[in-house]
């Protein structure tokens, strides 16, 4: 088993919808968690940061974390053609924060139709 | 512009002829890593460095090394390419102030073709 499952997709929505994007992990250590987006041909850019659980809000963007069932989402609203992107969730445990090692889920591609 | 560069962007080598890929960072980052992307796998760290003369293995890396004689130059050396090293690279680097955050900054990747 993976420590972190991200549905690869493709998931493919019409402009104006709310997108979902999920991973869920194995690993109870891991306390800090992002959403890298990645255009094609391009290197992942971080587009979220959440530490521990809750929610987090940044613009049409909102992570949230569930720890209890180890379980995180990125949502996406009023989605638009320039969120087509790839987008991949990685989290770390404390421990691993001198090392700057993160586990990556596989990556969702989206495409987001006009 | 605070950015990471890898060279080169593309290349198509063949079996055994030793390569190295470049890395640079312009932001005095301390920590350093490698990753490749391959299809249905994610990214997958093949080393990391802490500091200056500081690396160490991440989750791949049979068949890589790494140097990093300077701050912001981390190189990857494949000394004998096989066809199964054949992938997306990616180079990336953080600030040990981000505090535990590890925002990775990475490069435009390269894409390594072993025949």
């Amino acid at each position: 088993q993976k420590e972190v499952e991200q549905d690869p997709g493709p998931l493919s929505v019409p402009e104006g919808a709310i997108v979902s994007l999920n991973c869920t992990y194995s690993n109870s250590a891991f306390q800090y968690f992002m959403w890298y987006r990645q255009y094609s041909r391009k290197g992942p850019e971080l587009l979220m940061y959440t530490y521990s659980s809750g929610n987090k809000e940044d613009g049409r963007f909102t992570a949230q974390v569930d720890k209890s069932s180890k379980y995180i989402s990125l949502f996406i609203r009023d989605s638009q053609p320039s969120d087509s992107a790839t987008y991949l969730c990685a989290m770390s445990a404390p421990g691993s924060s001198n090392t700057g090692k993160l586990i990556f889920g596989q990556g969702t591609t989206l495409q987001v139709k006009p | 512009e605070a950015q990471v560069t890898q060279n080169p962007r593309y290349l198509i080598t063949v079996t055994g002829k030793k390569l190295t890929v470049t890395c640079s960072q312009n932001m005095n980052h301390e920590y350093m890593s490698w990753y490749r992307q391959d299809p249905g796998l994610g990214l997958r760290q093949i080393y990391y460095s802490m500091n200056v003369e500081v690396t160490d293995k991440g989750d791949v890396p049979e068949g890589y090394k790494v140097s990093r004689k300077e701050k912001r130059n981390f190189p990857l050396i494949l000394e004998s390419p096989s066809p199964n090293q054949t992938s997306l690279y990616f180079c990336a680097s953080s600030s040990r102030l981000a505090g535990g955050r590890n925002e990775q900054f990475f490069g435009p990747g390269t894409r390594l073709t072993v025949l």
